[in-house]
């Protein structure tokens, strides 16, 4: 079964500065089925990404996407007040599929 | 396209528990539908999904044998089943809409808060 390992665990930031987030695959993702979900407190989560780089709808353009075989990074340009929050990794090219442990980028 | 999920739920350890999730807004049976499991302060993990239109359905290893998916497509609905709940199952279970096997998950429900206690 295919491992997603994400780093780091936690990321401090400040507002406007650059986020990147890494996830890691233990094999190759199939076709960069490699998806991006953000999760704010009390939330249920929301797809940012497809497809390793594909924005999904309505999704800002300060989140991007990029990577591929099993190494995948996900970019948030200048941070948000609202983009503080959990960010998974999801790979859905092996059946069921599996998430990352997430990372949680904080308010440093 | 809007996932509907039953309320919060309390069992003792060894009742039964079913939880239901109401699709509307698009064709039930064209696309696979699933559940994702968050316990309290942890992460995401997929329980597994079905495919209303066959009922093909496929479970995470870690699940397989412990829950049963099952979907009514006269009603549109998905549900998620135990025989006999353990406290390790207290989590928010997520009604996930799936494009397709290999394709994106592009719909969550509001979550099903499941709290397993003696």
């Amino acid at each position: 079964e295919l491992v997603l390992t994400q780093s780091p665990d936690t990321l401090s930031l400040s507002p406007g500065e650059r986020a990147t987030l890494s996830c890691r695959a233990s094999q190759a993702v199939n076709s960069n089925y490699l998806a991006w979900f953000q999760q704010r407190p009390g939330q249920a989560p929301r797809l940012l990404i497809y497809e390793a780089t594909k924005s999904a709808t309505d999704i800002p353009d300060r989140f991007s996407g990029s990577g591929s075989g099993s190494e995948f990074t996900l970019t948030i340009s200048r941070l948000e007040p609202q983009d503080f929050a959990v960010y998974y990794c999801h790979d859905y090219g092996d059946s069921v599929g599996t998430f990352g442990q997430g990372t949680k980028v904080e308010v440093k | 396209v809007q996932l509907a999920q039953s309320g919060s739920e309390v069992r003792k350890p060894g009742e039964s528990l079913t939880i239901s999730c109401k699709a509307s807004g698009y064709k039930f049976t064209g696309y696979w539908i699933g559940w994702v499991r968050q316990m309290p302060g942890k992460g995401l993990e997929w329980v597994g999904i079905i495919y209303p239109g066959d009922s093909d359905t496929r479970y995470s290893p870690s699940f397989q044998g412990q829950v049963t998916i099952t979907a009514d497509a006269s009603i549109t609905t998905a549900y998620l089943h135990w025989n006999s709940v353990r406290a390790s199952d207290t989590a928010t279970y997520y009604c996930v809409r799936r494009q397709g096997l290999n394709s994106i998950t592009d719909y969550w429900g509001h979550g099903t808060l499941v709290t397993v206690s003696s």
